[in-house]
């Protein structure tokens, strides 16, 4: 099942510069796209949506750039801080269906250098 | 900051035993979540949960698994005869409504010998 996938096993930054991390889906009915961070022995925590009525949503150094013709949806970290070294998935859910499930990416694991 | 909650950390267990995994949601969270990932994997989703029915639930989640709200707090999933490819890390999350954001829990750890 590969409804959302993450290309990119592993990036690598310099620290102040920009990271993007990049999303692709297939499934149409998806509405609701959510990245997630993860350290290791830790649960996911969120850190930024958007929904599909929307092509940008910013929240302090993130902003998640959506491209619904293109199923492909970014990431963009500015500027980069070591402490963002981390793995990041993305999510994706078509909540007119009952359950409300996140259908999540493969991973991309972020490594910001001082 | 409310924070979903997740004991024991590392549970491990004898291949046929049962084991429950508990999870205490956020306070006024109405919808529950159970997910796993697999060593190496991708995160799965497990199954759904809102007043005191599955709301949906993933091919995994067979007749070996069970998810309940015992009280007002507590959210388990117990499984009732444990296979080695069980092992992987827990995840319960929690959303206040039905499309809102899932906050997840640290997760617990199982190992299956």
């Amino acid at each position: 099942d590969q409804q959302v996938k993450q290309n990119s096993p592993s990036l690598s930054v310099q620290e102040g510069r920009i990271s993007i991390l990049n999303c692709d889906y297939t499934n149409s009915m998806f509405d609701y796209f959510l990245w997630y961070k993860k350290y290791p022995a830790e649960g996911p925590t969120f850190l930024i949506s958007i929904s599909s009525i929307k092509d940008k949503n910013e929240d302090g150094r993130f902003t998640v750039f959506l491209n619904k013709s293109a199923k492909h949806l970014s990431l963009h970290i500015v500027p980069s801080q070591p402490g963002d070294s981390a793995v990041y998935f993305c999510a994706a859910s078509a909540p007119h269906n009952a359950g409300n499930m996140l259908t999540f990416g493969g991973g991309t694991r972020l490594m910001v250098k001082p | 900051e409310p924070e979903v909650t997740q004991t024991p950390s590392h549970q491990v267990t004898q291949m046929g035993q049962e084991v429950i995994l508990r999870c205490v949601p956020i306070s006024n969270h109405l919808y529950f979540y159970w997910y796993r990932q697999i060593l190496g994997q991708k995160v799965e989703f497990l199954v759904s949960f809102y007043n005191n029915e599955i709301s949906e639930k993933s091919e995994i989640f067979d007749d070996q698994f069970s998810v309940e709200r015992p009280d007002g707090s507590n959210f388990t999933l117990k499984i009732r005869s444990t296979k080695l490819e069980d092992s992987a890390m827990y995840f319960c999350a929690s959303s206040e409504d039905y499309t809102d954001t899932q906050y997840f829990g640290p997760g617990t750890r199982l190992t299956v010998l």
